[in-house]
């Protein structure tokens, strides 16, 4: 088992619409998360930092379930410029406890059409 | 402009023959990762480091040297490649690597790496 997982997708959806993607992990020990996104054969940048209580930025919303050991990220109103890929980023604590791992989800794919 | 910084952006190799893809941050940050990004796999860690001089092993590090002589420069060696190290590679920065912490981390604009 993976230790992040997410839906490849491709999420195909229309302008306007909302979308609403999960990520599971698998170490209860995972200590931050994060929503990078990626556009086409660019560099990773970082979409939201996802905390316990839940934040929004704008159209997007990210929400954390350590019981269920998930994350998710819903785009409201979704923009052409939406298109990307959306990473889902966890982080552990090392056994040295000075440092921390991070462990990428391979991406959801979104395409949002005029 | 605050960025992450790599050379070369685009590399044809040939197995054996020894190379090194440089990063560089202009932000003064403590901590600097190697990624490779493969279809399918996301990126994964191949060796990090959280201050000069300090580097250690990430998820796939076999193959792959570093070094953090300075706080700005963190350059990636492939001593021998091979065609398994044909990839997608980023850089990465942030303020520290902190085991809770919530810091961005900074990406260079990638280099792809083709060992024939």
């Amino acid at each position: 088992r993976k230790e992040v997982e997410q839906d490849p997708g491709p999420f195909n959806v229309p302008e306007g619409a909302t979308v609403a993607f999960n990520c599971t992990y698998s170490n209860s020990a995972s200590q931050s998360f994060f929503w990078y996104r990626q556009d086409c054969r660019k560099e990773p940048k970082l979409l939201m930092s996802v905390y316990s209580s839940g934040n929004e930025d704008g159209r997007f919303t990210a929400q954390l379930n350590r019981a269920s050991q998930y994350i998710s990220l819903l785009i409201r109103d979704s923009k052409l410029s939406d298109s990307a890929t959306y990473l889902c980023v966890v982080t552990l604590p090392l056994s040295s406890g000075s440092a921390r791992q991070l462990t990428f989800g391979s991406g959801t794919q979104l395409t949002v059409l005029p | 402009e605050a960025q992450v910084t790599q050379n070369p952006r685009y590399l044809i190799t040939v197995t054996g023959k020894k190379l090194t893809v440089t990063c560089s941050q202009n932000m003064n940050h403590e901590y600097m990762s190697w990624y490779r990004q493969d279809p399918g796999l996301g990126l994964r860690q191949i060796y990090y480091s959280m201050n000069v001089e300090v580097t250690d092993k990430g998820d796939v590090p076999e193959g792959y040297k570093v070094s953090r002589k300075e706080k700005r420069n963190f350059p990636l060696i492939l001593e021998s490649p091979s065609p398994n190290q044909t990839s997608l590679y980023f850089c990465a920065s942030s303020i520290s690597g902190g085991a809770f912490s919530y810091n961005e981390q900074f990406f260079g604009p990638g280099t792809r790496l083709t060992v024939l």
